[in-house]
């Protein structure tokens, strides 16, 4: 059974403090993706990564980085915590991004407060 | 970024009822997938169709895809309490997938 696994399922953190979510997943794919997802918006591209130590921005990658040492590991970074980063994260694995389906995480979600 | 329009956003209907939910878009898009994700939970995806016209069907869902490959339908006949949960579409567009918003569907027992 594939598996991606997302380190928390909740967080609270306050403002200002740097915030590691941490994905792992176990298909061998190359490609993994941090989305954040918020009621009526859908689902956001914070950053993906098509190989080990390579990263591309997605669509909000303000307030955010990324690391990808080893190839089932991406983890998200919240260098300085807001408040409106309050939101539900998402990771997600594919064999080939865009042409194949995703993997999802179970989610993360994290209130800043 | 080319969108894609998920209609309605919110449907919340009687247990054994039928409904249709749509996803749309301007261009023309040569597959489309079609997830649900359960609160909580990651979405899960359900389907993808590639040829214009194709119908796909998964138990009571039935999946349709538009001649013109710019849209596409899921209908659920007799609507359960397990069917609860947020409907996407996603498209694929060079290095990733292209979101719809999403319908929310509460299926009342």
């Amino acid at each position: 059974d594939v598996k991606v696994t997302q380190s928390s399922r909740y967080l609270v953190k306050r403002t200002g403090e740097k915030v590691f979510l941490e994905c792992v997943q176990d298909m061998d794919h190359e490609n993994m993706f941090w989305y954040r997802q918020d009621p009526g918006l859908g689902l956001r591209l914070i950053y993906f990564s098509y190989d080990v130590k390579m990263k591309e921005k997605g669509d909000i990658p303000e307030g955010y980085s990324v690391s990808r040492e080893k190839k089932e590991r991406f983890s998200l970074i919240l260098e300085s915590a807001s408040t409106n980063q309050t939101s539900m994260y998402l990771c997600a694995s594919s064999l080939i991004p865009g042409g194949s389906y995703y993997y999802f995480g179970q989610g993360t979600r994290l209130t800043v407060v | 970024t080319q969108l894609l329009e998920q209609s309605p956003q919110f449907l919340s209907i009687q247990e054994g009822e039928n409904l249709t939910v749509y996803c749309n878009s301007s261009s023309v898009f040569s597959s489309l997938q079609w997830y649900r994700q359960e609160p909580g939970e990651g979405p899960v995806l359900l389907v993808t169709v590639v040829t214009g016209g194709e119908v796909k069907k998964l138990k009571r869902l039935t999946f349709q895809f538009g001649d013109a490959r710019k849209d596409s339908s899921l209908h659920i006949t007799a609507a359960q309490p397990g069917d609860t949960g947020l409907y996407l579409c996603a498209r694929g567009s060079n290095y990733q997938l292209i979101w719809g918003a999403g319908t929310k569907l509460i299926i009342k027992p």
